[in-house]
């Protein structure tokens, strides 16, 4: 069955370095997603990328973030200047454009910021 | 601003027993979704609904939309350990992405 999946599993980073974390949403499919979760807390919309450009984004994605689709297959969230509060479970989720109802969700990158 | 809400927030039951958790709003949504998630794991879709009224069944998990596409239940009968979990309901904003209410936090105990 196909699936998302978001690469690496667990990130540590020191505060103020880059990271990137990486997906690759199910092929086929045209709306890209992320979310992110602090632990304990809800599921908060990041950013949303359909025909290679941001077409939604909260206020959580402020400059310090950016997205990418480089290759067609990859789906990218950057942070340029990582911040202890950025600390969270990162999810990459993708829609079929048939459907506006159900998004798949990656297993997650868990961000660690030190 | 569409909000969804989740009640109970916790909860904690013996396997065996029934259980409904519920979500709510004072939006129309077109549809909701539900998802499992699992410590340390990402949200696993359980089911969609559409139709105002509508009942689904999965198993031992039957899910109901509100008439008024406003809100939305979970019952779950006979729970057994492996439904232990966070039950996230979600819904389609205005424009694209999706909104996702607080959870319930699910334990069985055996």
């Amino acid at each position: 069955e196909p699936e998302v999946t978001q690469t690496p599993s667990h990130q540590v980073t020191q505060m103020g370095q880059e990271v990137i974390l990486r997906c690759v949403p199910i092929s086929n499919h045209l709306y890209f997603y992320w979310y992110r979760q602090i632990l304990g807390q809800k599921v908060e919309f990041l950013v949303s990328f359909y025909n290679n450009e941001i077409s939604e984004k909260s206020e959580i994605f402020d400059d310090q973030f950016s997205v990418e689709r480089p290759d067609g297959s990859n789906f990218t969230l950057k942070i340029r200047s990582t911040k202890l509060e950025d600390s969270a479970m990162y999810f990459c989720a993708s829609r079929d454009r048939r459907s506006n109802t159900e998004a798949f969700f990656g297993q997650g990158t868990r961000l660690t910021v030190v | 601003t569409q909000l969804l809400e989740q009640s109970p927030q916790f909860l904690s039951i013996q396997e065996g027993e029934n259980l409904t958790v519920y979500c709510n709003s004072s939006s129309v949504f077109s549809s909701l979704q539900w998802y499992r998630q699992e410590p340390g794991e990402g949200p696993v879709l359980l089911v969609t609904v559409v139709t105002g009224g509508e009942v689904k069944k999965l198993k031992r998990l039957t899910f109901q939309f509100g008439d008024a596409r406003k809100d939305s239940s979970l019952h779950i009968t006979a729970a057994q350990t492996g439904d232990t979990g966070l039950y996230l309901c979600a819904g389609p904003k205005r424009g694209q992405n999706f909104v996702f209410g607080p959870g319930t936090r699910l334990s069985v105990l055996p």
